[in-house]
């Protein structure tokens, strides 16, 4: 079946300190990935995404994720944290064909400390 | 408009109570979808339109789900006869074509059902 494992429920760092949120997905195809993230009340915005070619990809707001299929991970990360990266982060997979929807992880909720 | 726009932002309904949520997205967008979102969960699919055409409706909850867009572009969420479990946000989103392009959020509709 199709899945995605977000380990950590919440997340606390230092403003300045860098960021590595997990994600670990089961997806019987080649898989499309994706980082969203959510302010309260806001829509999700999205962060990057995967689709093929180079594992390591960039994003908006200066986040990175790497793509290790042996792992079946998409970790993401950032190298200094901002207090106003404080939000939701969701992991999500998608298809390789057609529209296909996204499945998306239980989400992890950051908080940065000044 | 600018971004995909839902409205109301807040709906109270009483057990049992019909309700229809409405969602505009991007103009020219050609996919539109719609999850679910239970409180501190991640979005769950719901339903998929391509134009006016409904190609997926497997994650409807039930047969009180019905979602529509007649026309191709503004969408229609409904829900007979409410029941608490349907308490949740509602978010739509719409894409140029399908996941492989970028898929833009509203604000969603928070539903409560009292």
């Amino acid at each position: 079946a199709q899945s995605v494992t977000q380990p950590d429920i919440h997340i606390t760092v230092s403003e300045g300190a860098s960021l590595e949120l997990r994600c670990n997905y089961s997806y019987g195809a080649t898989p499309y990935l994706f980082w969203y993230v959510q302010s309260p009340g806001q829509g999700l915005q999205l962060l990057l995404k995967y689709f093929s070619g180079d594992t390591l990809v960039q994003g908006i707001k200066g986040f990175e994720a790497e793509f290790k299929r042996s792992q079946s991970s998409f970790n993401l990360r950032k190298p200094s944290v901002h207090w106003s990266d404080a939000a939701e982060y969701f992991c999500a997979v998608g298809g390789s064909g057609g529209y296909n929807k996204l499945i998306f992880g239980a989400g992890t909720r950051l908080a940065v400390h000044p | 408009g600018a971004g995909v726009s839902q409205s109301p932002r807040y709906k109270v309904a009483k057990r049992g109570q019909d309700v229809a949520l409405r969602c505009d997205p991007i103009s020219g967008h050609v996919s539109l979808f719609w999850y679910q979102q239970a409180l501190g969960q991640g979005p769950e699919f719901l339903t998929y339109f391509q134009n006016e055409a409904q190609l997926d409706k497997s994650g409807l909850p039930s047969d009180r789900f019905f979602a529509e867009r007649p026309e191709g572009s503004v969408s229609t969420l409904k829900i007979q006869r409410t029941q608490q479990e349907d308490s949740a946000v509602y978010l739509c989103a719409s894409s140029l074509a399908g996941v492989n392009t970028e898929a833009f959020f509203g604000q969603g509709t928070r539903l409560t059902v009292v």
